[in-house]
C-alpha cells in the first residue's frame, strides 16, 4: 500500500515568514495530494489538494507543489498570520481509489 | 461539515467491555470511513465502507469491526476494548475526492 512520509513533525515560525511542510509518497500511481488543516479539538479540514496532471496550485497564501519523478509535494504558507498555528496533514491517493494515505502531521506554530 | 455527526463524542470505558461508536451522516453519500487518530501517527484508516452491507479493513483493523446496514449509519465496535484502542476516532465520508470529517470521539479505555 501507499506509504507518506511528512516533514517536519513541528516546525515554529516568526508572523509573516513562510512555512514549507515537505511529503514523499511511495506508489507511483497516486495521483491526488490534499492537505487537511486541524486546528486544536477540531475535525481536519481540506485546505487544498492537487492532482498530478498539474505541478503547482496556489490558493491566496497557501499554494502546493508537485514533483511526481521524485514521487513528493510540498505545502507553502507565505505570510503566516496566527491563524495558520494548527497541525498539517498531507494524504495520497491513487487514482479511482476509496482511501486516502495520511502523513503523520506537522504542528505549525506561528510566532507574534 | 457534510452533515456528519458522530456519537458519542467523549467515552471512558473499562479494559474488556464492548464498545459500539456511531456515525450519522444526512447527505446520502455512498462511501464512509473509520480512522483513529494517535500523536505521531496521523489518521490511520480502520475500516471503510463503500455501500451498504459493503465493507473493507483498512491499515489497523485488528481489535474492531463495522456494520453498514443503511446508508446514514456506519457503526464500529470494538468487541473487548483494550488500553491501546484509547484514541479520538473521526469518521468520514467522501465527496468526489474529498474527504470530510465528523466532530470525532474521544475514547478512553481503562
Amino acid at each position: 500500500g501507499e506509504n507518506v512520509e511528512q516533514h517536519p513533525s513541528t516546525l515554529s515560525v516568526q508572523e509573516g515568514d513562510s512555512a514549507v511542510i515537505k511529503c514523499t509518497y511511495s506508489d507511483s500511481a497516486s495521483n491526488y495530494f490534499p492537505w487537511y488543516k486541524q486546528e486544536l479539538g477540531k475535525r481536519p479540514q481540506l485546505i487544498i489538494d492537487i492532482r498530478s496532471n498539474v505541478g503547482e496550485k496556489k490558493d491566496q497564501r497557501i499554494a502546493v507543489t508537485l514533483n511526481k519523478t521524485a514521487k513528493h509535494f510540498s505545502l507553502h504558507i507565505t505570510e503566516t498570520q496566527p491563524e495558520d498555528s494548527a497541525v498539517y496533514f498531507c494524504a495520497a491517493s491513487p487514482f479511482n481509489d476509496y482511501k486516502l494515505s495520511f502523513g503523520a502531521g506537522t504542528t505549525v506554530t506561528v510566532r507574534a | 461539515d457534510a452533515g456528519i455527526t458522530q456519537s458519542p463524542r467523549h467515552k471512558v470505558t473499562e479494559t474488556g467491555t464492548p464498545v459500539t461508536l456511531r456515525c450519522h451522516q444526512t447527505e446520502n453519500h455512498r462511501y464512509m470511513y473509520w480512522y483513529r487518530q494517535d500523536p505521531g501517527h496521523g489518521l490511520r484508516l480502520i475500516h471503510y465502507s463503500y455501500g451498504v452491507k459493503d465493507t473493507d479493513k483498512g491499515e489497523v483493523s485488528d481489535g474492531y469491526s463495522v456494520s453498514r446496514s443503511k446508508t446514514e449509519d456506519f457503526l464500529l465496535t470494538l468487541e473487548s476494548a483494550t488500553s491501546s484502542q484509547t484514541s479520538v476516532y473521526f469518521c468520514a465520508t467522501k465527496i468526489s475526492n474529498e474527504q470530510f470529517f465528523g466532530p470525532g470521539t474521544r475514547l478512553t479505555v481503562l
